[in-house]
């Protein structure tokens, strides 16, 4: 079954503890981003990458980093969370350059800082 | 840069009944794609309708169809025969069509739709 999988789908943690979010799809898709959802905001875009090690920043960036070291794989990571980091995440995938082209989102992390 | 704008935070629709949900978006291109998406209590992002700035006919999905007016930069959607289940944030998208670029989707605000038995 093509997929996104996002681990975890909640999470709790506290001020400046590291944490890393894992995004991976079984589709083969070039295109990967994370997006954060925030109550009357719609989805903004955090980070992008078009294809194994290249990535770049998108339009919420502060606070995030990411790598993409494998096609399949493009993890969040959150070096120091703070508070104003509290959201709904969704990582998705797409190929690039395809005429029918979809974006499959992951189920979502819902991340608590604190 | 692109926005995509919905002004309505809230609509409600009785059974059955049809219902519109309103988007505008502003773009200097002149190729590129809309959705709109579902997102129902359960968070997932599930794509009910897409549509191609090329093409002049409007899509439909089943009971799910738009109206798009490219020169007004206006799309929205129509649910008719509305079912309970359709209740569920609903948020217009847009996605510029050229490869080599971020293939962004920039997201409106969301809608809340509530479904009256």
């Amino acid at each position: 079954e093509a997929q996104v999988t996002q681990n975890p789908r909640y999470l709790i943690t506290v001020t400046g503890k590291k944490l890393t979010v894992t995004c991976s799809q079984n589709m083969n898709h070039e295109y990967m981003s994370w997006y954060r959802q925030d109550p009357g905001l719609g989805l903004r875009q955090i980070y992008y990458s078009m294809n194994v090690e290249v990535t770049d920043k998108g339009d919420v960036p502060e606070g995030y980093k990411v790598s993409r070291k494998e096609k399949r794989n493009f993890p969040l990571i959150l070096e120091s969370p703070s508070p104003n980091q509290t959201s709904l995440y969704f990582c998705a995938s797409s190929l690039l350059g395809a005429e029918d082209t979809e974006a499959f989102f992951g189920q979502g992390t819902r991340l608590t800082v604190v | 840069a692109q926005t995509v704008t919905q002004s309505q935070p809230e609509m409600s629709v009785q059974e059955a009944e049809t219902v519109t949900l309103s988007c505008t978006y502003d773009t200097s291109e002149s190729d590129y794609y809309l959705f709109w998406y579902k997102q129902p209590p359960s968070r997932q992002m599930i794509l009910v309708i897409r549509q191609e700035a090329y093409k002049q006919q409007n899509a439909t999905e089943n009971r799910f169809s738009v109206n798009f007016q490219k020169a007004a930069k206006s799309f929205s959607l129509k649910i008719s025969d509305s079912q309970l289940g359709d209740a569920a944030m609903y948020f217009c998208a847009y996605q510029p069509s050229y490869t080599g670029a971020n293939s962004k989707l920039t997201f409106g605000k969301g809608i809340t739709l509530s479904v009256r038995p």
